[in-house]
C-alpha cells in the first residue's frame, strides 16, 4: 500500500512563481525524503528530512515536515522551466526497515516560460 | 563513476518467459533496492539488500527472486512473465546507515509482458 499521499497530483504555474505540494503519511517515520523525476528518467534525491526535523533549506527548497500531522511539504522558489518533472515523497519507517521507502503517488509540476 | 547502472533498457516478454534485469553500482553502497513504477502509482519496493548475502522481501514480491553475491551486483529475475510485470523498473542504491539514506537510481528498464 502506498504510504504517502501527495496533493496536488498536478500543478501548474509560470516561470517566477512558487510552487508547494504537500505529502501525507501513514506510519511513524526515521525520516522522510523528496524526489524529483523528469519524463523517462530515473529519479534524482533532492532532500532528506529526518523525523527530529521541522524545517530544511537546500538552495531554492525549502522543506517542512509536521510529525504530529504526519505531514510534510515541498516548496520550490522562483521556478524554472527547468523544474518542471513529477516529484515524489518517500518516507523511512527506519528500525528494521532502513532504506525501505515507501513513495506517495507524486505530483507533476509543470512551470510555463 | 558509473554510478547505478540497469540493463537492458528496452524488453518485451512473451507471457512464461523469464528473464533478469541486471543492475549494477560502483559507489561501494551497501545498500540497494528494486522498484517498479506503474502509471498513476508511484513507486512499490520489490526487493532490496542491505549488504552480501542479505536480501528481504518489499511490498510486492511475489513473482521476483533475487540474490547479492556481491556489493555491486543486484540481479532481479522474473520467473514466468506475467502481462501484470508490465512496468517500468528501476534499481536504487545507497550508503546505509553507516553515511546517508540518500539513494541514487539507475535510468530503469522498461519491461513490456505480451
Amino acid at each position: 500500500s502506498q504510504q504517502g499521499e501527495e496533493d496536488p497530483q498536478a500543478l501548474s504555474i509560470q516561470e517566477g512563481e512558487n510552487a508547494t505540494m504537500n505529502c501525507s503519511y501513514k506510519t511513524s517515520i526515521n525520516n522522510l525524503q523528496w524526489y524529483r523525476q523528469n519524463s523517462g528518467r530515473g529519479l534524482v534525491h533532492l532532500i532528506l528530512i529526518r523525523s527530529n526535523e521541522r524545517e530544511k533549506h537546500s538552495g531554492r527548497l525549502r522543506v517542512t515536515l509536521d510529525t504530529s500531522k504526519k505531514s510534510s511539504s515541498l516548496l520550490i522558489t522562483a521556478s524554472r522551466a527547468a523544474d518542471t518533472a513529477s516529484y515524489f515523497c518517500a518516507t523511512d519507517a527506519g528500525g528494521t526497515s532502513y532504506g525501505k521507502l515507501t513513495f506517495g503517488q507524486g505530483t507533476i509540476l509543470t512551470v510555463h516560460p | 563513476n558509473a554510478g547505478v547502472t540497469q540493463t537492458p533498457k528496452f524488453q518485451v516478454l512473451k507471457t512464461g518467459q523469464s528473464m533478469t534485469l541486471q543492475c549494477a553500482q560502483d559507489m561501494n553502497h551497501e545498500y540497494m533496492s528494486w522498484y517498479r513504477q506503474d502509471p498513476g502509482m508511484g513507486l512499490r519496493l520489490i526487493h532490496y539488500s542491505v549488504g552480501a548475502g542479505i536480501t528481504d522481501q518489499g511490498e510486492v514480491p511475489n513473482g521476483y527472486n533475487v540474490s547479492r553475491s556481491t556489493t555491486e551486483d543486484f540481479p532481479l529475475r522474473l520467473l514466468s512473465a506475467a502481462p501484470s510485470q508490465t512496468s517500468v523498473y528501476f534499481c536504487a542504491s545507497s550508503y546505509g546507515q553507516v553515511r546517508s539514506y540518500e539513494q541514487y537510481f539507475g535510468p530503469g528498464t522498461r519491461l513490456t509482458v505480451t
